[in-house]
């Protein structure tokens, strides 16, 4: 079955440091890959994706992800934390060839950054 | 946020009442989704309407009825719910096309409480 994997419900990092929310998936085929940050009390907002190319991708508020094949790995990566990162953190993958519904997501990461 | 907008944002209704949940884009997106976000759950997907026409339904049980009268407006109907119906539902859109890695864009959701 096809699938995605976030093995932490939650990260704790101080603000300054480097953090890293994990996620791996189980999927044929080469995917597409996304992460997504929810807010309190709003929508899941859209940070960055993987098609093809380079496997460092940039996203928004200065977050990137590795995509790393061998590893079916997509960690999500800033290299300094901000107290406003703390949020709830998704990661998404889908078939290529795929209509739009073929969309996975894993259960979440809750990143908390303390001051 | 204001692409995607959902009301009520708030819901209260008992196990016997009828209500409605309703989503609008601004995007200009042809698939509209619904997705049901429990606790310590992966989201969950309902529904996919891709051009105002259903493409995708994962078994949801019969008390949840959607509707998409044109490529802007979703409806979510609900009638005899029951308690563990409980949860933030969120409403998204995307363009859609197959191959295509388009991303979700998300509303503030509906926190539905069945009592």
């Amino acid at each position: 079955a096809q699938s995605v994997a976030q093995p932490e419900d939650q990260v704790n990092v101080a603000e300054g440091n480097p953090l890293t929310v994990k996620c791996t998936y189980s999927v044929s085929g080469n995917p597409y890959l996304f992460w997504y940050v929810q807010y309190p009390n709003r929508g899941l907002q859209f940070l960055l994706k993987y098609i093809t190319g380079d496997n460092l991708v940039k996203g928004s508020y200065g977050f990137e992800a590795e995509f790393n094949k061998s590893q079916t790995s997509f960690h999500l990566k800033k290299p300094s934390a901000l107290v406003s990162d703390s949020a709830l953190y998704f990661c998404a993958v889908r078939l290529p060839w795929s209509s739009a519904s073929k969309i996975i997501f894993g259960s979440g990461t809750r990143l908390s950054i303390r001051p | 946020e204001t692409g995607v907008t959902q009301t009520p944002r708030h819901l209260v209704m008992g196990m016997t009442n009828k209500k409605s949940l309703k989503c609008e884009q601004h995007l200009g997106h042809n698939a509209m989704y619904w997705y049901k976000q429990s606790a310590k759950k992966p989201l969950e997907l309902m529904f996919v309407y891709s051009l105002e026409e259903r493409v995708e339904n994962n078994s949801v049980p019969s008390r949840f009825s959607p509707e998409c009268p044109n490529s802007s407006h979703l409806f979510l109907h609900l009638h005899t719910l029951q308690p563990e119906d409980s949860a933030l539902y969120l409403c998204a859109s995307s363009q859609d096309g197959t191959g295509q890695a388009y991303e979700q864009y998300f509303g503030p959701g509906t926190r539905l409480t069945v009592t």
